[in-house]
């Protein structure tokens, strides 16, 4: 069975702080990884999506590697800002009818 | 364009009722799904559909059930509603399964069962 892991489970930084998200994985026959942020109250919304042939996908100031032999993904967010405070979820996609696992999340705190 | 449509947003109910949960997507998505958000659990996968008229189990689909007759629509049915069914739940949608498609999900149903 899939378990995703996301360490830390929560993380306080000043503003302008680069800082890394990581998610482990435990079976690598998986189709992509995605990572989410999510909003207090809110719904998800997807960031970055990795195919499993790929490496790494940026958007912005956001950077997520993939390294599926290891079963580990990472979320780089730079410059950090206090509107990037939110929950960031991984899920992986795997299985004959592509089924997403999620992590539990790293709440992330920017402080001004 | 409105994507994924929940309703209704907060329900509160009593032990053995039952209810439907509605989702709604308007970008012609072949996947969707059901998750339920609990502290300390994560999104746990209930239901999920790869087409209309096509339904699966997830990881817990026990108290609940699905129906996918449009394209459009995937309501989720609790029979007998129980406490342990308190949760946030959420309905996702995607093109259709694959590597490439995301996910998009609704804005949640907050559900407490008293």
């Amino acid at each position: 069975k899939q378990e995703v892991t996301q360490i830390p489970a929560a993380l306080s930084v000043p503003e302008g702080e680069n800082l890394v998200l990581n998610c482990s994985f435990t079976d690598s026959a998986i189709y992509n990884l995605q990572w989410f942020r999510q909003d207090p109250g809110k719904g998800l919304t997807s960031l970055l999506l990795i195919q499993s042939s790929q490496r790494e996908q940026t958007s912005g100031r956001l950077n997520a590697s993939l390294d599926k032999s290891s079963g580990r993904s990472t979320l780089y967010i730079a410059a950090s800002q206090p509107g990037d405070s939110a929950t960031y979820l991984c899920a992986v996609g795997a299985g004959s009818n592509y089924k997403l696992t999620f992590g539990k999340g790293t709440l992330l705190t920017v402080n001004p | 364009n409105a994507g994924v449509t929940q309703t209704p947003k907060f329900q509160v109910l009593k032990t053995g009722q039952s209810m439907t949960l509605q989702c709604a997507q308007d970008m012609n998505h072949e996947y969707m799904s059901w998750y339920r958000q609990d502290p300390g659990m994560g999104l746990r996968l209930i239901h999920y559909s790869v087409g209309a008229g096509i339904t699966d189990q997830g990881e817990v689909p026990n108290g609940y059930n699905v129906s996918r007759s449009t394209t459009e629509d995937f309501p989720l049915r609790l029979l007998s509603a129980a406490p342990s069914q308190t949760s946030v739940y959420f309905c996702a949608s995607s093109y259709r399964p694959g590597s490439k498609n995301i996910q998009y999900f609704g804005a949640g149903t907050r559900l407490s069962v008293l």
